[in-house]
């Protein structure tokens, strides 16, 4: 089954750029998703088809996704980032929606 | 505005069944395919279950085929998941979470979750 791997955690100051990875095997063929969840809340699309924002997402959250590896990128980041963060994939192949184990994002 | 309520949860003891219900207003229910995620306590998200805006469809996660059933009823713009031979490791809370793309064969993005219901299988 097509595994998604990410860091547990990332720490980061507050207004520095914030860079969260999310390691698959030929991932870039894939189209990847990243969620924003706070804790006691639901689940936030952030980034979707790679690098696309919902709207009323700031322009701070951005996203790529080439060869093995996509990446959410905030920058600028607020106290206000702090929370976990998923990507997600759709896997064809064996019919699965898949999400990474989540990255806990700090801000210092 | 677009809402999903879940409602169903409960303590259940291993072995028992529970039926998970998710009330969809504020869209065109009978458009969108539908998802079931869960996330245990202190863990990370886990898919459940996909169905397609029609019903004709749907996948499951290996954790759970064959115990878990997703099913909807769009003239009651709900969504269900009928659990049963639950496990300790079944306990988790459960959002129902709304597929972003209108008419698709297979899942997309999910734009809008539910605030979730909590599953608890213990004896």
């Amino acid at each position: 089954s097509y595994v998604l791997t990410q860091p547990p955690s990332v720490s980061v100051a507050p207004g520095k750029t914030a860079r969260i990875t999310c390691g698959g095997n030929n991932i870039g063929s894939k189209s990847v998703h990243w969620y924003q969840q706070k804790p006691g809340q639901a689940p936030v699309l952030v980034i979707y088809y790679d690098s696309d924002r919902p709207s009323g997402i700031p322009e701070r959250f951005s996203g790529s996704n080439s060869g093995n590896t996509a990446t959410l990128t905030i920058s600028r980041v607020e106290a206000g980032d702090e929370a976990d963060y998923y990507c997600q994939v759709w896997d064809s192949s064996s019919d699965r929606v898949v999400f990474g184990g989540g990255t806990k994002l700090t801000v210092l | 505005q677009v809402q999903l309520v879940e409602s169903g949860g409960g303590v259940v003891q291993p072995g028992g069944s529970l039926r998970l219900s998710c009330a969809a207003s504020g869209f065109t229910f009978s458009s969108y395919g539908m998802h079931w995620v869960r996330q245990a306590p202190g863990k990370g998200l886990e898919w459940v279950a996909f169905i397609r805006y029609d019903g004709s469809n749907k996948y499951y996660a290996d954790s759970v085929k064959g115990r878990f059933t997703i099913s909807r009823d769009n003239s009651k713009n709900t969504l269900y998941l009928q659990m049963n031979s639950l496990r300790a490791e079944d306990t988790a809370v459960y959002y129902c979470a709304k597929d972003s793309r209108f008419r698709e064969l297979f899942p997309h993005p999910f734009d809008y979750w539910g605030q979730g219901t909590l599953v608890t299988v213990s004896s």
